[in-house]
């Protein structure tokens, strides 16, 4: 079945430093990506959709300069958190639309602490 | 008003108990999902539905278009569905996603 690999899987960083976080379709192409972020014992939100070869599009109170997504290839979509500050420590997960009977496969999540 | 609702919140079961986890909305959708995270964060397709029912194994995924209420039931519990299941809502433009239903079932 399709896919979708997600790095890495956990990160630890400095407030200030800046974190990029992989989705790459291992065996489809992801023409769209969808973004969520999650905090503890909290659902799933949605960030952002980065579609391949365009700026993607922000959910309303997701700041673009500080989460930046870029989808250069059909296989390969990255969030890089810009100076993170201790209050971006979540769970970031990707998933991708991949045709199949489930329609949407997702990536394996990034837990990010910034200390 | 939360778009979705899921009940119950929290579920503990005996081993091989039967399970229903149920999620009303309030919106129009084009497709329900039902996903499964486990304790690690890791998130699993389930069932993509529109109409109908789907089974695959021991789960069954029913929703009711007109009532706006998705029902998943699991059949003959095992500790290792022990999981988080989350309800979540495709309009067409956007996404909605339940608080989840946290499952623990006992051996």
């Amino acid at each position: 079945g399709a896919v979708v690999s997600q790095h890495p899987s956990w990160v630890i960083c400095k407030s200030g430093t800046s974190v990029k976080i992989e989705c790459r379709s291992l065996d489809f192409q992801a023409t769209t990506m969808f973004w969520y972020r999650q905090f503890p014992k909290q659902s799933l939100m949605l960030m952002a959709t980065s579609n391949e070869g365009s700026k993607a599009t922000y959910e309303q109170g997701v700041e673009k300069d500080k989460f930046l997504i870029n989808h250069a290839s059909l296989t390969l979509s990255t969030l890089t958190v810009t100076s993170a500050h201790p209050e971006d420590s979540s769970f970031y997960i990707c998933s991708a639309p991949d045709r199949g009977a489930y329609g949407y496969t997702f990536g394996s999540g990034t837990r990010l602490t910034v200390v | 008003k939360n778009e979705v609702e899921q009940s119950p919140q929290n579920l503990t079961a005996q081993e091989g108990e039967f399970i229903t986890i149920n999620c009303s909305y309030s919106v129009g959708i084009s497709a329900l999902h039902w996903l499964q995270q486990h304790p690690g964060g890791g998130i699993v397709s389930l069932f993509m539905l529109s109409s109908g029912k789907k089974k695959h194994g021991r789960l069954i995924a029913t929703i009711n278009i007109q009532e706006k209420h998705s029902s998943l039931h699991i059949t003959a519990s095992h500790p290792r569905d022990s999981a988080v299941y989350i309800c979540a809502l495709h309009t067409g433009n956007q996404f909605y996603f339940g608080t989840g239903t946290s499952l623990t079932v006992i051996p």
